[in-house]
């Protein structure tokens, strides 16, 4: 079956980008996109299609997928940011796959 | 406003059948596949099943195949999950979803559900 992978955590400072990856294999000829959850709360879609963003998220939400790497990249990271991010894409067999998610902490 | 609310969640036996309803609102149901995702205490979150916008196709994961049925009522607005069969990892709150896109099923989820609690215990 297909997997996603991303690292456990990623610690970034108030101010300065934060960068959160996700491998697969030849995930860049897949769509990829982000999802932003807070503790007790339901996910938020963050990033579509590699690198769209929906209404209402901030533009220092960014993403790209090359290779098997995508990337969700947080500029100017504000303590709100804090939370867990998970990729998610899609496979002909596995259909909806997600990443184990990745712990983005403030400091 | 687009709104999904899920029911249904409770305590059940392992072994033991649930149904899980998802409400639709404020956009065109039947316009829309919807999803089932899961999250276990802790956990990552993960993919249950997806059905098309009429109810004729349905996909489901592999952990879940022959256990769960999906299915959905477009004249109520309404996204449904038997359960079956229900063991110990079934328990997690269970979030349904609406895709970003009507003309593609799998390009994001915009829309979550505040989840109902599935919980599998004697």
């Amino acid at each position: 079956s297909y997997e996603l992978t991303q690292p456990l955590s990623v610690s970034v400072s108030p101010g300065q980008t934060a960068s959160i990856t996700c491998s697969g294999d030849k995930l860049g000829d897949k769509y990829v996109c982000w999802y932003q959850q807070k503790p007790g709360q339901s996910p938020v879609l963050v990033i579509y299609q590699d690198n769209k963003r929906p209404s209402g998220i901030p533009e220092r939400f960014s993403g790209s997928n090359s290779g098997n790497t995508a990337t969700l990249t947080i500029s100017g990271t504000q303590a709100l940011d804090e939370a867990d991010y998970y990729c998610q894409a899609w496979d002909r067999n596995t259909y909806v796959v997600f990443g184990g998610g990745t712990k983005l902490t403030v400091l | 406003e687009v709104q999904l609310v899920e029911s249904g969640g409770g305590l059940v036996q392992p072994g033991g059948s649930l149904r899980l309803s998802c409400a639709a609102s404020g956009f065109t149901f039947s316009y829309f596949a919807m999803h089932w995702v899961r999250q276990a205490p802790g956990e990552r979150l993960q993919y249950v099943s997806t059905i098309n916008s009429n109810g004729d196709i349905t996909y489901y994961a592999n952990s879940v195949k022959g256990r769960f049925t999906i299915s959905r009522d477009n004249s109520k607005n309404t996204l449904y999950l038997q359960m079956g069969s229900l063991r110990d990892d079934d328990m997690a709150v269970y979030y349904c979803a609406k895709p970003y896109s009507s003309s593609s099923y799998w390009d994001g989820m915009d829309v979550w559900g505040q989840g109902t609690t599935v919980t599998v215990s004697s």
